[in-house]
């Protein structure tokens, strides 16, 4: 089946620092790919949608200086938290579809835990 | 504003019963409607997708049904087992033919042996 995988899955870091997280199909191409953010006990919150070749698309209220994405290739895609501070500790989940259009199931990486001290 | 709602943060089933979660949806018209499943630290998994046209979906021991009158998703699990224990997402589209998916928060089920 359609495998995403999303690196890396723990980071702990200083305040101030950027973090670059990657998401990749292993077995498929995506055009678009989805980043979400998921606080303890809340659900997924989409963030951003990522689309190949083009700028990525922000949700409401989500700054897009602060969370950089670059979907370079059809297989990866990459969120950058710039200079991140504890609020922005918290669950980044990605997601593609191996299919276009809507009403597609998403396949989701495992998610990569992000603790700024 | 559009709102999805699942029943009980937590349920608790013994093992071998069924388990109802539901998903209620307000100021949403889905064409279809999704299930995922997650486990703690892991990201969500999908499991069944619904269309509106659509009463009832089954899949092994997991079926869903979808009342466009209501505004409800139902997801059963027959003979459950502790396997079966994480938190179960419904996940409609955000608009017409979307393909972005907004999540309820979630039911976390525990199957108790």
């Amino acid at each position: 089946g359609a495998v995403v995988s999303q690196h890396p899955s723990r980071v702990i870091c200083k305040s101030g620092t950027s973090v670059k997280i990657e998401c990749r199909s292993l077995d498929f191409q995506a055009t678009t790919m989805f980043w979400y953010r998921q606080f303890p006990k809340q659900s997924l919150m989409l963030m951003a949608t990522s689309n190949e070749g083009s700028k990525a698309t922000y949700e409401q209220g989500v700054e897009k200086d602060k969370f950089l994405i670059n979907h370079a290739s059809l297989t990866l895609s990459t969120l950058t938290v710039t200079s991140a501070h504890p609020e922005d500790s918290s669950f980044y989940i990605c997601s593609a579809s191996d299919r276009v259009g809507g009403n597609q199931p998403q396949h989701f990486g495992d998610g990569t835990r992000l603790s700024i001290l | 504003s559009q709102k999805i709602e699942q029943n009980s943060e937590a349920l608790n089933i013994q093992e071998g019963k069924t388990a109802t979660l539901t998903c209620n949806y307000t100021n949403y018209s889905p064409a279809y409607l999704q299930w995922y499943r997650q486990d703690p630290g892991r990201g969500p998994v999908f499991l069944l997708l619904i269309r509106e046209n659509e009463k009832e979906k089954r899949k092994e021991r997991l079926k869903v049904t979808f009342d466009t009158t209501l505004k409800q998703s139902l997801f059963h699990i027959t003979a459950s087992q502790p396997a079966d224990s994480a938190t179960y997402l419904c996940a409609p589209p955000k608009g017409f033919g979307n393909e972005k998916l907004t999540f309820g928060t979630g039911t976390r089920l525990t199957i108790i042996p």
